[in-house]
C-alpha cells in the first residue's frame, strides 16, 4: 500500500523567513496531494492541494510543487507569521476505490517573532 | 451549515467496555471517513463509506465495526476497548473524488481507556 514520509519532523524559522517542508510517497498510482495545517487541539484544516496533472500551485503566500517522476512533492510558507506555527500534515490519495488518504507523520512549524 | 459533527467530545472507559462514537455532516457528502491520531502522530483510516449501505476498511480496522444507514449519518463502534484505542478519533467527509476530494474534518473525540 501507500507509504508518504514527512520531513523534517521539526522546523523553527524566524518570523519573515521561509519554510519548506518535503513529503516522498511510494504508490505511483496517487493522483491527489492535500496539505492540513492543525492547531493545538483543534482539527486539521485543508490549506492547499494538488493533482498529479499539476506541478506547482499557489495560494497567497502557500505554494506546492509535484514532482511526479521522484514522487515527492513539498510545502512552501513565504513570510512566515507567528499564526504559521502549527502541525502540518501531508498526505497523498491511494486505492482505486474511494478517496482514502494516508498521511505523513507531521512537522511541528514553530514560527519566532 | 454545521458540517460535520461529533459526540462526545472526550470519553474515559474502562478495559472491556464498549463505546459508538457518533458522527454527523449536513453537506449531503456521499463519502465519510474514520481516522485515528496517536500523540505525535499523523491520522490514519480505520474505515470508510462511499455512500448510504456501503462501508469498507481502511489501514487500522481491528476492534472496530461501522455503519451506514443513512448519508448523514457514520458511527464508530468499539467494541471490548483496550488501552490501545486510546487515540483522538476524527470524522471526515467529502463529495465524490470526481466532483471535489477535499475532505473536511470534524472536531474529534478524544477517547482514553484505562
Amino acid at each position: 500500500g501507500e507509504n508518504v514520509e514527512q520531513h523534517p519532523s521539526t522546523l523553527s524559522v524566524q518570523e519573515g523567513d521561509s519554510a519548506v517542508i518535503k513529503c516522498t510517497y511510494s504508490d505511483s498510482a496517487s493522483n491527489y496531494f492535500p496539505w492540513y495545517k492543525q492547531e493545538l487541539g483543534k482539527r486539521p484544516q485543508l490549506i492547499i492541494d494538488i493533482r498529479s496533472n499539476v506541478g506547482e500551485k499557489k495560494d497567497q503566500r502557500i505554494a506546492v510543487t509535484l514532482n511526479k517522476t521522484a514522487k515527492h512533492f513539498s510545502l512552501h510558507i513565504t513570510e512566515t507569521q507567528p499564526e504559521d506555527s502549527a502541525v502540518y500534515f501531508c498526505a497523498a490519495s491511494s486505492g482505486e476505490y474511494g478517496n482514502k488518504l494516508v498521511f505523513g507523520a507531521g512537522t511541528i512549524l514553530r514560527v519566532k517573532s | 451549515n454545521a458540517g460535520v459533527t461529533q459526540t462526545p467530545k472526550f470519553r474515559i472507559l474502562k478495559i472491556g467496555q464498549s463505546m459508538t462514537l457518533q458522527c454527523a455532516q449536513d453537506m449531503n457528502h456521499n463519502y465519510m471517513y474514520w481516522y485515528r491520531q496517536d500523540p505525535g502522530m499523523g491520522l490514519k483510516l480505520i474505515y470508510y463509506s462511499v455512500g448510504a449501505g456501503i462501508t469498507d476498511k481502511g489501514e487500522v480496522p481491528n476492534g472496530y465495526n461501522v455503519s451506514r444507514s443513512t448519508t448523514e449519518d457514520f458511527p464508530l463502534r468499539l467494541e471490548l476497548a483496550a488501552p490501545s484505542q486510546t487515540s483522538v478519533y476524527f470524522c471526515a467527509s467529502s463529495y465524490s473524488p470526481e466532483i471535489q476530494e477535499t475532505q473536511y474534518f470534524g472536531p474529534g473525540t478524544r477517547l482514553l481507556v484505562l
